[in-house]
């Protein structure tokens, strides 16, 4: 069964300065990889996805993520923080010729600090 | 836009009490979910339908049931609510045949005392 970490809980970063959010996923062919941010008070919102081709993707809000295969890793990352990214970020896996349902990690919560 | 309603942001209910949590997409998607948000548990899949009347059961469904009857609108239930489904809920919409993203609505947070 496909299963994602997001090994850290909460991250600091001051504003202005880059981010990187780990994820690592367990799965044995090609993964389907998203990312999602929720706002406090909302509902989650797509960032970026991976199904296939160039392994770094490029999403709303400045975000980028590189898919790689080696490390099982699916890193989400944006080059200067801005106070309004200060969310909980969510990476998910969804598996190939399966159901398609993904399986998120349990989060990371984004302080930024001004 | 792409739009996913669920009626109630915030719910406080009794013991026992049976309650509804109503989702409405107005997206045409096939596939609909309902997910249970905790904090540092993620979000767990409660039940999912692929189709009107068609439902599957997810990770934790033990106290859930649900409903669709129309293609728009997936229900949620919970029989007799516990002091342990105190929790936010998420519903979800997405379309058929792929690994394609969810649809989030802004979440229902449920309070059972």
């Amino acid at each position: 069964a496909q299963s994602v970490t997001q090994p850290d809980i909460h991250i600091t970063v001051s504003e202005g300065a880059s981010l990187e959010l780990r994820c690592n996923y367990s799965y044995g062919a090609t993964p389907y990889l998203f990312w999602y941010v929720q706002s406090p008070g909302q509902g989650l919102q797509l960032l970026l996805k991976y199904f296939s081709g160039d392994t770094l993707v490029q999403g709303i809000k400045g975000f980028e993520a590189e898919f790689k295969r080696s490390q099982s890793s699916f890193n989400l990352r944006k080059p200067s923080v801005h106070w309004s990214d200060a969310a909980e970020y969510f990476c998910a896996v969804g598996e190939s010729g399966g159901s398609y349902i993904p399986t998120f990690g349990r989060g990371t919560s984004l302080i930024v600090h001004p | 836009d792409v739009k996913v309603t669920q009626s109630s942001r915030y719910l406080v209910k009794r013991t026992g009490e049976k309650v509804f949590l109503e989702c409405v997409q107005d997206m045409d998607h096939e596939n609909m979910f309902w997910y249970r948000q905790d904090p540092g548990l993620g979000l767990r899949l409660i039940y999912f339908s692929y189709d009107v009347k068609m439902k599957e059961k997810g990770d934790i469904p033990e106290g859930y049931s649900v409903s669709r009857e129309k293609k728009e609108r997936f229900s949620l239930i919970l029989e007799s609510a516990s002091t342990n489904q105190t929790s936010m809920y998420l519903c979800a919409s997405s379309s058929p045949g792929g690994p394609w993203a969810l649809h989030f609505g802004n979440g229902t947070r449920l309070t059972v005392t």
